[in-house]
């Protein structure tokens, strides 16, 4: 039943490690997003792939790099972890790209120490 | 550029009115979205609006005017299960871009 899925939902980790997040949608939807939601809630966009290819790719430090190996999966991989990563990111998808509503997933909560 | 504000904080009484205000400020304007945010959990589509006007479902209603980059949600016969953040966001261009404001935080009390 989940529609937008991520994992996972807490991720502890050390400055300088590198991790990954995934990102899985099931709607059938061709556009994947995304977010960062920083300590003052502030939901700001990253990234979107529309049918795997890169449409949006915001002022992002080059540490984050994101990866869809297929509509439906859009992975974000994140090096040389600093504190002011730590943050709660959310992935979203859309049918499509003309005034879609996005939906999204149930967020992964980053803590880097 | 882009600017979008809301207020940061309101409270209101179970069973009342509430009118969340938003205004922005942005290019390649495509539409505007409202978000409802509970505490840890992800934003949920409210509602979209893209032509001036009223758009009513239910409890929830959301008006824009274009000309005034201005947009309100409106949430009749408040419950408690509404205390929340309401998310305004605005759609820019072909690429479905959402820029979000920082949220209004309803608290709803008995």
């Amino acid at each position: 039943d989940t529609a937008v899925s991520q994992t996972p939902k807490y991720l502890v980790t050390q400055m300088g490690n590198d991790k990954s997040i995934k990102c899985e949608q099931n709607l059938g939807h061709d556009t994947m997003y995304w977010y960062k939601q920083d300590s003052k809630k502030f939901l700001k966009i990253m990234f979107s792939y529309n049918n795997k290819e890169l449409i949006i790719n915001e002022t992002v430090p080059n540490r984050f790099s994101p990866k869809s190996p297929d509509k439906a999966h859009l992975n974000l991989h994140i090096n040389s972890l600093e504190l002011g990563d730590s943050a709660v990111y959310f992935c979203a998808s859309s049918q499509g790209l003309a005034q879609e509503t996005q939906y999204f997933g149930p967020g992964t909560r980053l803590l880097v120490l | 550029g882009q600017n979008i504000d809301q207020p940061t904080e309101m409270t209101a009484t179970e069973g009342a009115i509430v009118q969340i205000n938003c205004t922005y400020q942005t290019s390649g304007f495509n539409g505007l979205f409202w978000y409802q945010q509970h505490a840890g959990e992800a934003p949920t589509f409210l509602s979209y609006n893209v032509l001036d006007g009223l758009e009513e479902k239910g409890r929830f209603s959301s008006f824009l005017s274009r000309s005034k980059g201005y947009s309100y949600l409106l949430l009749k016969e408040l419950q408690m299960k509404d205390s929340a953040s309401y998310l305004c966001a605005v759609s820019r261009s072909a690429t479905n871009k959402l820029i979000f404001g920082t949220g209004t935080l309803l608290a709803v009390q008995p």
